[in-house]
């Protein structure tokens, strides 16, 4: 299967603690986007890349959040000194955009809880 | 906020067609209509996409109104696995002042019973 993977697909923190997650993308697709799904709601936007530039961040991004592309393949995002309301599923997703129409696939998370 | 309207639930019975609506009163002329379904604690699932005319593909039907305010999603012969929550999307194309990322409303719980 070539689909977007995650890894871990779960992770039990201590508050305070960080983590970090990774995200491999479907091969060759050039934009990579992270959203945030809480329990009961539909995904939110984090932010996205184009290749390794990060081209958006939502407000919902703190400073605690941090994502990188570094070579405009996998992605990894970390989330320092993590607070209970950080409990939630992060999702990836990867999209090839030639123009027209663009489709994002997802992957099946990484779901984190809070202690 | 998103930009599309949809019930929040809805039942069908397994082997019966669902036909799950969207209204997007506000849709932009280059704006396309995409489809994703999420199961239960995996992540959203495409299903389909389209601008105006209506597609089908292995999964499901799309029905675009010629003014194109509203949507509909067909799953011809629904099965149990179906059973989700299903997302209405409407999103300008890559190369607009799009930035690429979906916004995601509340959607539609599809139960599918047998």
């Amino acid at each position: 299967d070539t689909g977007v993977s995650q890894d871990p697909r779960h992770k039990i923190t201590k508050r305070g603690q960080n983590v970090t997650f990774r995200c491999d993308p479907i091969s060759e697709h050039n934009r990579l986007y992270w959203y945030r799904q809480t329990l009961g709601q539909g995904p939110e936007f984090l932010t996205y890349f184009q290749n390794e530039a990060q081209l958006e961040k939502s407000r919902l991004l703190s400073d605690r959040f941090s994502a990188e592309r570094p070579k405009g393949s996998f992605s990894t995002l970390e989330i320092q000194r993590t607070e209970q309301g950080d409990s939630a599923m992060y999702l990836c997703a990867s999209s090839l955009a030639t123009g027209g129409a663009e489709t994002q696939y997802f992957g099946p998370g990484t779901r984190l809880l809070v202690l | 906020d998103a930009k599309t309207t949809q019930p929040p639930s809805m039942d069908c019975a397994e082997g019966r067609a669902a036909n799950l609506p969207c209204n997007h009163s506000t849709i932009s002329g280059n704006e396309y209509v995409y489809w994703y379904r999420q199961i239960h604690s995996q992540g959203p699932q495409y299903i389909i996409h389209g601008l105006k005319n209506n597609e089908t593909n292995e999964m499901a039907s799309l029905i675009i109104t010629e003014d194109r305010k509203s949507s509909t999603l067909i799953l011809p012969h629904a099965t149990l696995r179906d059973t989700a929550v299903y997302y209405c999307i409407v999103r300008a194309p890559y190369g607009s002042s799009n930035t690429g990322k979906l916004i995601f409303g509340q959607g539609t719980t599809l139960q599918v019973k047998p």
